[in-house]
């Protein structure tokens, strides 16, 4: 089985572009929640999804948005970049929510020059 | 929200030798994960333990709810479990993890 796929491995993008991040849960996972990871820090919980809908968001700006298609696949957007939007964005997925596991992907590492 | 520290910050050990990292927390929890994280990023998970004793080969971990903390045990260490250990919890109904600073190990051959 396939586990949490994430795309693109790497960007690099510009102060003040929007990017689109992706990530496919595990086969029969219908939750999905985006981290970022700061070097030198643990990750940051930034939104969860459970069947198509948004349940908790982290203290995060409203540049930052998520969605969860019907296949359970998410997308993060990230609106006007800056400097410090620069990490490792991690998605995880879970057969449910609150008291069952998480399995992270590679996460993808974004670089805003 | 929760607070998690996790002890010691780093730790640097010879191979074959054992070690144990904590994790506190400050409040009642439903999930806890300690994962592991190489040098590429990947989150690896290590152990889904709110509570009770788990075993898996070298390692194995232990939460003591009541208490709020969890231990994870590395025996007979090799080169390949350096990395930066993390234990995150949960304790809402959804599905957030709070991560604490992790614990930097360097294991010299």
């Amino acid at each position: 089985d396939a586990g949490v796929t994430q795309s693109p491995t790497h960007l690099i993008k510009t102060r003040g572009q929007h990017v689109t991040l992706r990530c496919s849960p595990i086969s029969g996972h219908k939750s999905v929640s985006w981290y970022q990871q700061v070097l030198g820090q643990g990750p940051q919980f930034i939104f969860q999804y459970y069947e198509k809908e948004e349940r908790g968001r982290g203290n995060f700006p409203d540049r930052f948005s998520a969605r969860q298609f019907p296949n359970y696949s998410s997308e993060l957007n990230v609106n006007a970049l800056l400097l410090g939007d620069s990490a490792l964005y991690l998605c995880a997925s879970s057969s449910g929510q609150g008291t069952y596991g998480y399995t992270f992907g590679s996460g993808t590492r974004l670089t805003v020059v | 929200g929760i607070q998690v520290e996790q002890s010691p910050p780093d730790l640097i050990l010879q191979e074959g030798a054992n070690s144990t990292l904590r994790c506190n927390f400050s409040d009642s929890v439903n999930n806890l994960q300690w994962f592991h994280q190489n040098p590429w990023g990947q989150l690896i998970n290590l152990f889904y333990i709110p509570s009770g004793t788990k075993q898996n080969g070298r390692l194995s971990a232990t939460t003591v709810a009541t208490e709020r903390y969890s231990l994870l045990y590395i025996s007979s260490s090799q080169t390949t479990d350096s990395g930066v250990y993390f234990c995150a919890v949960g304790g809402t109904s959804y599905g957030k993890l709070t991560f604490g600073q992790g614990t930097i190990l360097t294991v010299h051959p």
